[in-house]
């Protein structure tokens, strides 16, 4: 039973719109979460966190949302770039340590 | 920058033989993580370790097992290998309560 959910597997946008990739998660114990990126054939990279105290964080074009009544967050990438298309995995974990992924979602930019 | 190096980048085994996966870490990290990445399903947790010779069990440990008798060092072990263990094996280290730090993966078939 998958405690971190990414419930779209693909998404395509047009360069210099907004990406907006979701996920929802079931364990209310989560206290933590992070999206890592992914390019074929290299391991996962960090790109942005939230602890379960904020509903909001920024790093340039990158901001991450936390819904945690309604247990969901997003990361929106403004303007979408063609060296954003990876795949981008949810994390959630209680203290940040050992961390539950959801299945990926793999963004397409097009120029 | 932090290493993380898995020796192989591709393997190819026998059903029933005995694999060795090694992960090494160059930044002295506590923790320690191997997970495996399959189409639709992203990283499941198979064992983590956060010490020299401490092991917890992921969300799927069934035949695998792991040795950690140097911190730098996480070995996962598949005792005798089955096709359905074909994967993407990822190891990630840490320090506690911190992001993860991904090697590039090996990819695994058993035939």
């Amino acid at each position: 039973d998958q405690q971190v959910k990414q419930n779209s597997p693909s998404l395509s946008v047009q360069e210099g719109r907004i990406s907006i990739l979701n996920c929802d998660y079931t364990n209310s114990m989560f206290d933590y979460f992070l999206w890592y990126k992914k390019y074929p054939a290299e391991g996962p990279t960090f790109l942005i966190s939230i602890s379960s105290i904020k509903d909001k964080n920024e790093d340039g074009r990158f901001t991450v949302f936390l819904n945690k009544s309604a247990k969901h967050l997003s990361l929106h990438i403004v303007p979408s770039q063609p060296g954003d298309s990876a795949v981008y995995f949810c994390a959630a974990s209680v203290g940040n340590n050992d961390m539950r992924f959801g299945a990926g979602t793999r963004l397409t930019v097009k120029p | 920058d932090v290493k993380v190096t898995q020796s192989s980048r591709y393997l190819v085994k026998r059903t029933g033989e005995k694999v060795f996966l090694e992960c090494v870490q160059d930044m002295d990290h506590e923790n320690m993580f191997w997970y495996r990445q399959d189409p639709g399903l992203g990283l499941r947790l198979i064992y983590f370790s956060y010490d020299v010779k401490m092991k917890e069990k992921g969300d799927i440990p069934e035949g695998y097992s792991v040795s950690r008798e140097k911190k730098e060092r996480f070995s996962l072990i598949l005792e005798s290998a089955s096709t359905n263990q074909t994967s993407m094996y990822l190891c990630a280290s840490s320090p506690p309560f911190y992001e993860q730090y991904f090697g590039p993966g090996t990819r695994l078939t058993v035939t």
